[in-house]
């Protein structure tokens, strides 16, 4: 089974910091997504990578960054955070191609003081 | 442009009755449409997966879901709702231009004892 994991369940940081969500994936994956969680506005994609040291803008791509430096790997850094970012973080990967269907891991639910 | 629509944000079914989730989708192209569940505090987990072959798609936990092109849906249904059903359940269709997944804005699914 693939498995998806994400470093930290809960986290909670102050405004200003410098915070990193770790995503690991073990099935050798190409593409690799994070999405945020917010009630009532469903999952919204941040960014994406489909090979190492790539990176693509989702929707919503203000306020954070992204590095995949390898394959398995994939961080997503806050690089000032606010109190608007508080919010469900999830992790996918996938294989390559449009009929491959994602693998989640179980979140991040960050909050921002 | 692709959007994918789920038309009941809430859904509250008696335990043992049909269950019906339903979504619409758009597409400029022949898409790839999936269904995910999502319990609390976890991440999304696939059901089943419409990839061009057979229209009648069978998933776990019971759950199947039929594509029709012609009214552009492709709703999720199971015979018999059972308490660990009760979660949220996302619609999710990609096309063959790109890495990019749709996401519908989730349905709360109730299961009355």
């Amino acid at each position: 089974d693939v498995k998806v994991t994400q470093s930290s369940r809960y986290l909670v940081k102050r405004t200003g910091e410098k915070v990193f969500l770790e995503c690991v994936q073990d099935m050798d994956h190409e593409n690799m997504f994070w999405y945020r969680q917010d009630p009532g506005l469903g999952l919204r994609l941040i960014y994406f990578s489909y090979d190492v040291k790539m990176k693509e803008k989702g929707d919503i791509p203000e306020g954070y960054s992204v590095s995949r430096e390898k394959k398995e790997r994939f961080s997503l850094i806050l690089e000032s955070a606010s109190t608007n970012q508080t919010s469900m973080y999830l992790c996918a990967s996938s294989s390559e191609g449009y009929n491959q269907p994602q693998h989640f891991g179980d979140g991040t639910r960050l909050s921002i003081l | 442009a692709q959007s994918v629509t789920q038309l009941d944000s809430h859904v509250s079914v008696s335990e043992g009755t049909p269950v019906l989730l339903r979504c619409n989708y758009s597409s400029s192209y022949s898409p790839s449409l999936f269904w995910y569940v999502q319990h609390p505090n976890k991440g999304l987990q696939l059901l089943l997966k419409y990839t061009s072959a057979a229209t009648l798609v069978k998933g776990i936990n019971g759950f199947e879901a039929e594509f029709k092109k012609s009214e552009t849906s492709f709703h999720l249904t199971k015979p018999s709702a059972h308490m660990s059903d009760a979660a949220e359940y996302f619609c999710v269709v990609s096309e063959n231009t790109g890495n990019q997944f749709y996401f519908g804005t989730g349905t709360s699914l109730t299961v009355i004892p």
